[in-house]
């Protein structure tokens, strides 16, 4: 079945320490999205990938670093210049509403990476 | 750039109807899109609206009205796994992208 894959479900980072959240996907879709949930805050926008080897910042990307060096993939760095990192991450693909079944228009998600500061 | 509101948080009893209200502004609409999110897990899409009026799916439909800047999801025949967040969510077309805001969510609990 298509769909999107991130990984680790829960991590752990130590103060000072840089991780990276993996989304792999074989939908087959150009663009594709990181976005932080805290409680009471809704989604907010880190960096998006419209393209192979293009990407650009959202609204919170200080912090955070991206690439995307294939299609389907659009890792997550989260670096120890990010002060607040405990949070739930989701990484997503977009299609255009119109293209084939209305299922999955607009924005799907990945299951979500927790992570957690200790 | 967007602002979108939506309640924070809505309760309904098993088996009634209950209307969740969005309302938004922005420059350059191009749709609006209602997403399910249980807790703890991804969000997942519900409807899509880009022209004025109703959009019917079984329990779920969900109106807009893009001169009023408004839309509502409205679930029938409510039951308790409808329990979770409902997110609104924009798309706008600025500054040569697509982009999809997203409301703070509202969280409603179905009690018997």
């Amino acid at each position: 079945d298509g769909g999107i894959t991130q990984s680790p479900k829960y991590l752990f980072r130590k103060e000072g320490q840089n991780v990276t959240l993996s989304c792999e996907q074989n939908l087959n879709h150009d663009a594709m999205y990181w976005y932080r949930q805290d409680p009471g805050q809704g989604l907010r926008l880190i960096y998006y990938s419209q393209i192979v080897n293009d990407f650009q910042k959202g609204d919170i990307a200080e912090g955070y670093s991206v690439s995307r060096e294939k299609k389907e993939s659009f890792p997550l760095t989260v670096t120890s210049a990010q002060k607040n990192p405990t949070a739930f991450y989701l990484c997503a693909t977009y299609r255009e509403p119109g293209q084939g079944p209305q299922a999955n228009y607009g924005y799907t998600f990945g299951s979500g990476t927790r992570l957690t500061v200790v | 750039g967007q602002n979108i509101d939506q309640p924070t948080e809505m309760t309904a009893t098993e088996g009634a109807i209950v209307q969740i209200n969005c309302t938004y502004q922005t420059s350059g609409f191009n749709g609006l899109f209602w997403y399910q999110q249980h807790a703890g897990e991804a969000p997942t899409f519900l409807s899509y609206n880009v022209l004025d009026g109703l959009e019917e799916k079984g329990r779920f439909s969900s109106f807009l009205s893009r001169s009023k800047g408004y839309s509502y999801l409205l679930l029938k025949e409510l039951q308790m796994k409808d329990s979770a967040s409902y997110l609104c969510a924009v798309r706008d077309l600025g500054a040569g992208s697509y982009q999809l805001t997203f409301g703070k969510g509202t969280k409603l609990s179905v009690i018997p």
